[in-house]
C-alpha cells in the first residue's frame, strides 16, 4: 500500500521559535496533501489543503501566517509553525491523496507530536 | 454544513463477540464516500472500510461490515469476532472528495 512518512515524530521547542514538519509520500506522487491537528482525546481537525505548485487553502479559523505550508514537489509538503506558543502544542497529522480506479483515498502519516515549552 | 455524529463516546465488548458502532451524517450532497478509520494507541490512522454512496450493497472487509442507510444518513460499523487488537479509537468520516470530515470518535475496548 501507499506509505506516507512524517518527520520528526516528536519535537520539543521553546516558545517563540519556529518548527518545521515534513510530510512525504514515499511510493507515489501526491498533488494534494492535507494537514490535520488532533488534540488529546479529540478528533482530527482539518487545518489546510496543500496543493503542489500553488498556495495552500486554509480552513476557517486557521491562521495562515502562523501555519505556513509549502508543497514544493509531488512528494513533499511542509508545515512550519511560526512563533510557536504552548497552545500550539498538539499532534499534527498529514495525509496524501492517491487516486486509484477512479476513487480517492487518503493515506495518513504517523503524526508529529509538538510540545512547546 | 456537513457534519458527522458518533453518539457513543466509549464502548466495550468481550473478545470474540460482536459490536456495532453508530454514525450519522448530514449533507446535501448526492455523491460522496463514507469511511471508518481506526486509530490505535500508536495514533496511526488506518482505513477499516469504505462505502461509496451510489452503491446500495453494504461494504464488507473480513470481520468488518457496514450498515449503510442512505435515506436515514446512517453508516454503522459492525465488528464480528472482536479481537484484542481491535482496541482503538474508531472515527467515522464523510467525504465529498477529496476532503474528509471526521466524527468525534468512539473509543472501543475489547476485553479478554
Amino acid at each position: 500500500g501507499a506509505v506516507v512518512s512524517q518527520h520528526p515524530s516528536r519535537v520539543i521547542c521553546k516558545s517563540g521559535t519556529s518548527v518545521k514538519i515534513e510530510c512525504r509520500s514515499l511510493d507515489f506522487q501526491a498533488t494534494t496533501m492535507f494537514w490535520y491537528r488532533q488534540f488529546p482525546k479529540q478528533s482530527l481537525m482539518l487545518m489546510a489543503t496543500s496543493n503542489e505548485g500553488s498556495k495552500a487553502t486554509y480552513e476557517q479559523g486557521v491562521e495562515k501566517d502562523k501555519f505556513l505550508i509549502n508543497h514544493a514537489s509531488l512528494t513533499l509538503s511542509t508545515l512550519t509553525v511560526t512563533s510557536a506558543h504552548p497552545e500550539d502544542s498538539s499532534f499534527y497529522i498529514c495525509s496524501a491523496i492517491l487516486m486509484t480506479s477512479g476513487l480517492y483515498e487518503q493515506f495518513f502519516g504517523p503524526g508529529t507530536r509538538l510540545t512547546v515549552l | 454544513a456537513q457534519t458527522v455524529t458518533q453518539s457513543q463516546p466509549e464502548m466495550s465488548v468481550q473478545e470474540a463477540e460482536t459490536v456495532t458502532l453508530s454514525c450519522t451524517y448530514d449533507t446535501s450532497e448526492n455523491n460522496y464516500y463514507l469511511f471508518w478509520y481506526k486509530q490505535p494507541p500508536s495514533r496511526q490512522m488506518i482505513l477499516v472500510i469504505r462505502q461509496e454512496a451510489y452503491k446500495q450493497q453494504n461494504a464488507t472487509e473480513n470481520r468488518f461490515s457496514v450498515n449503510f442507510q442512505k435515506a436515514a444518513k446512517s453508516f454503522s460499523l459492525k465488528i464480528s469476532d472482536s479481537q484484542l487488537g481491535d482496541t482503538a479509537m474508531y472515527f467515522c468520516a464523510f467525504s465529498p472528495p477529496p476532503k474528509l470530515v471526521f466524527g468525534k470518535g468512539t473509543k472501543l475496548t475489547v476485553n479478554p
